[in-house]
C-alpha cells in the first residue's frame, strides 16, 4: 500500500524558515517523481514544486520560486521542502504527492505563518 | 500557464441524482487530466486519470470524458459518501494547475 506521511509543519513567524519532510513507503520511491501541493485555509489546491526521480529536473511555482527548495533522499525514501522567507500567505496545509500526474497524496501537514 | 476553468463552483443535489462537473483548459492538453475528490479535513484522492480511466477501487458510478480543452466528470446516482469537493488537474505542462473546485452539497 502506498503511504506518504508528511511532517515538520508548525507555527513560524513571517520571515522564518521551516523544513517539511515526506516519508514514503509501499513503493520503490527512487523510481517516482514527486510533488508538493498546498491548500490555504478554505481555498483550493495549488501545485508548488516538482522533482524528478533522479533529481535532474526541478520546477517551482512562481509564488515560491527563490524561497522554497525541493529535494529528496532516495536512500531514505524521503522528500523534503525547505521553506525560507516565509510569508503569511504561505499559511496552508502542505501535501506531498506522487508522480508527474499525481496519483497518491499524503495526509498533509499544516504550516502557519503568523506573528 | 494553462488555466483550468471548472464549473459550477458549487451545486446542490439529492441522493440518486446525476451530477456533471466541467473543466475547460485554456489550451489543448490532449487527455492529460485527472479528477480528484476531497472530503473535509482529508487529503485529496484521485478518481479518474487520463481524462476517462477509472482509478482502481473507485466505484463505477464515477466516469470522465473529454479531450483537448473540454472535460467532464459525471457521477451517476449520487451517494451520501460522494458529497465532497472535486478538482480537475492538468498534467500536460508545468506549472501544474488545478480547477477552482466544485463543492457538491446535499439538497
Amino acid at each position: 500500500e502506498v503511504q506518504l506521511v508528511e511532517s515538520g509543519g508548525g507555527l513560524v513567524q513571517p520571515g522564518g524558515s521551516l523544513r517539511l519532510s515526506c516519508a514514503a513507503s509501499g513503493f520503490t520511491f527512487s523510481n517516482y517523481d514527486m510533488n508538493w501541493v498546498r491548500q490555504a485555509p478554505g481555498k483550493g489546491l495549488e501545485w508548488i514544486s516538482y522533482i524528478s526521480s533522479n533529481t535532474d529536473v526541478i520546477y517551482y511555482a512562481d509564488s515560491v520560486k527563490g524561497r522554497f527548495t525541493i529535494s529528496r533522499d532516495n536512500a531514505k525514501n524521503s522528500l523534503y521542502l525547505q521553506m525560507n522567507s516565509l510569508r503569511t500567505e504561505d499559511t496552508a496545509v502542505y501535501y506531498c504527492a506522487r508522480n508527474k500526474w499525481i496519483d497518491y497524496w499524503g495526509q498533509g501537514t499544516l504550516v502557519t505563518v503568523s506573528s | 500557464d494553462i488555466q483550468m476553468t471548472q464549473s459550477p463552483s458549487s451545486l446542490s443535489a439529492s441522493v440518486g441524482d446525476r451530477v456533471t462537473i466541467t473543466c475547460r483548459a485554456s489550451q489543448g492538453i490532449r487527455n492529460d487530466l485527472g479528477w480528484h475528490q476531497q472530503k473535509p479535513g482529508k487529503a485529496p484522492k484521485r478518481l479518474i486519470y487520463a481524462a476517462s480511466s477509472l482509478q482502481s477501487g473507485v466505484p463505477s458510478r464515477f466516469s470522465g470524458s473529454g479531450s483537448g480543452t473540454e472535460f467532464t466528470l459525471t457521477i451517476t446516482s449520487l451517494q451520501p459518501e460522494d458529497f465532497a469537493t472535486y478538482y480537475c488537474l492538468q498534467h500536460n505542462n508545468y506549472p501544474r494547475t488545478f480547477g477552482q473546485g466544485t463543492k457538491v452539497e446535499i439538497k
